[in-house]
């Protein structure tokens, strides 16, 4: 199973300020993912991030406002910037690989203010 | 493109047992999944099923997949109170992404 480890937990942050999530992961993975859980909400996939090309994002989020890293096949991060109130979310990052489970970081928990 | 579904709310007593439903379109879904997320905190996997399974059994949890119906269930036994939480039902099909339910707010009364 693979261990992942978000950066920060939480934060408050004022608006029209960029946030970066980092996401370490225990093991080399092809695949990762970030999701967004907005309040009272499921989870939304906002892109999918692979070592050596750019994320590929869903309908409704652009790199301008979530430019996305992967510098290697252990680590990523997610930059939510020029952020507003409605940006208030759990921020999670998830790999899988293969034919296998996902998992899940714990999450960062993002409040702007 | 790929849709699941699941009722919002279940309320039992606690020892007796919680069934949470879940429903879903994609016929190529080759993992099945229900994850447990309490306030304030992230994800916890609680189990998954493969798509050529009909059940799977983990202690209290018991799920069960009807593949042709496509539905899928959690049956929690003995449900404490410990076990109130939002619980989502997911599916992927494998180097795809996660595409999760709802939610179903579980509330267990003592």
């Amino acid at each position: 199973s693979a261990v992942i480890s978000q950066k920060p937990s939480r934060d408050i942050c004022q608006r029209g300020t960029s946030l970066t999530i980092q996401c370490q992961v225990d093991s080399q993975v092809t695949m990762m993912f970030w999701y967004r859980q907005q309040p009272g909400q499921s989870l939304t996939l906002i892109a999918t991030a692979n070592q050596g090309s750019e994320a590929t994002y869903e309908s409704g989020f652009v790199i301008d406002k979530f430019p996305i890293s992967r510098p290697n096949l252990t680590f990523s991060t997610l930059t939510v910037s020029n952020m507003s109130p409605e940006d208030s979310s759990i921020y999670l990052c998830s790999v899988q690989e293969g034919n296998t489970e996902a998992f899940f970081g714990q999450g960062t928990r993002l409040t702007v203010v | 493109g790929e849709d699941v579904e699941q009722s919002l709310f279940l309320s039992v007593r606690e020892g007796d047992s919680s069934v949470i439903n879940c429903t879903y379109t994609d016929s190529s879904s080759t993992y099945l999944y229900w994850y447990k997320q309490e306030p304030g905190a992230g994800l916890q996997l609680l189990t998954y099923i493969f798509s050529n399974m009909d059940m799977k059994q983990d202690q209290r949890l018991t799920v069960l997949l009807n593949k042709k119906d496509k539905h899928l269930s959690l049956r929690i036994a003995d449900t404490q109170t410990g076990d109130s939480a939002i619980y989502f039902c997911a599916e992927t099909g494998g180097y795809q992404k996660v595409t999760f339910g709802t939610g179903t707010k579980l509330q267990v009364i003592p």
